[in-house]
């Protein structure tokens, strides 16, 4: 079966700290992934997605970064976080036709 | 451009009664729609998918939705809500050839006992 794991499940992180989330695929080669952002009471908003290794798109310009170091896994990372940056963090891959299929996300809370 | 408006913030339904939550698109073409289902601190579940074909889809939990060209519409049903069933609902429809999603801004489902 086809698994997505992120880690950690939850972050408290002080302001101006570093952040790296990790989202790992199982039971697939090469999917199309993506980093989404939900915030309190607010809907998904796409941050970045990837075809491949070392292949990422951005789609708003933020605070964060992306890399994709191995066919199954991706990287959400940030050098200084903001308070903007508190949100519930969540991969997808995706699957036949434009299916994406979510991990189970990762709550940040940035203080 | 691609867009999904789902009109209802939050709904609040009786257990045992029956559900509709509205979604609206716009797509130039035949589109790909999508209802997914997210319980408080949890990650997105797929509800359902049209892609094609019979426009009466059926999906998990005993949902259902209907494709209706003529309205740009895609709505959810249950004919019996259960108190699980408590969520917030997101509607999407693939942004053509994009590989992307386009969301919603959500339905929060409340059921009452």
């Amino acid at each position: 079966s086809q698994t997505i794991h992120q880690w950690p499940a939850t972050l408290v992180q002080p302001v101006g700290s570093p952040l790296s989330l990790e989202c790992t695929v199982e039971g697939t080669s090469n999917p199309n992934l993506y980093w989404y952002r939900q915030a309190a009471g607010r809907g998904l908003q796409l941050l970045f997605y990837s075809v491949g290794i070392g292949q990422i798109s951005s789609e708003v310009p933020q605070n964060l970064s992306a890399s994709r170091p191995q066919d199954r896994q991706f990287i959400l990372s940030s050098k200084k976080l903001l308070l903007s940056d508190s949100g519930f963090y969540l991969c997808a891959r995706k699957g036949v036709g434009e299916t994406q299929y979510f991990g189970p996300g990762t709550r940040l809370l940035v203080l | 451009a691609q867009s999904v408006t789902q009109p209802d913030i939050h709904i609040t339904v009786s257990e045992g009664a029956s559900l509709e939550l509205r979604c609206n698109y716009s797509y130039g073409a035949t589109p790909y729609l999508f209802w997914y289902v997210q319980s408080p601190g949890q990650g997105l579940q797929l509800l359902l998918k049209y892609f094609s074909g019979d426009t009466l889809v059926q999906g998990i939990k005993g949902f259902e939705a209907e494709f209706k060209r003529s309205q740009s519409s895609f709505n959810l049903r249950k004919p019996s809500v259960h108190w699980s069933d408590a969520a917030e609902y997101f509607c999407a429809v693939g942004a053509g050839n994009t590989d992307k999603l386009i969301f919603g801004t959500g339905t929060r489902l409340q059921v009452f006992p």
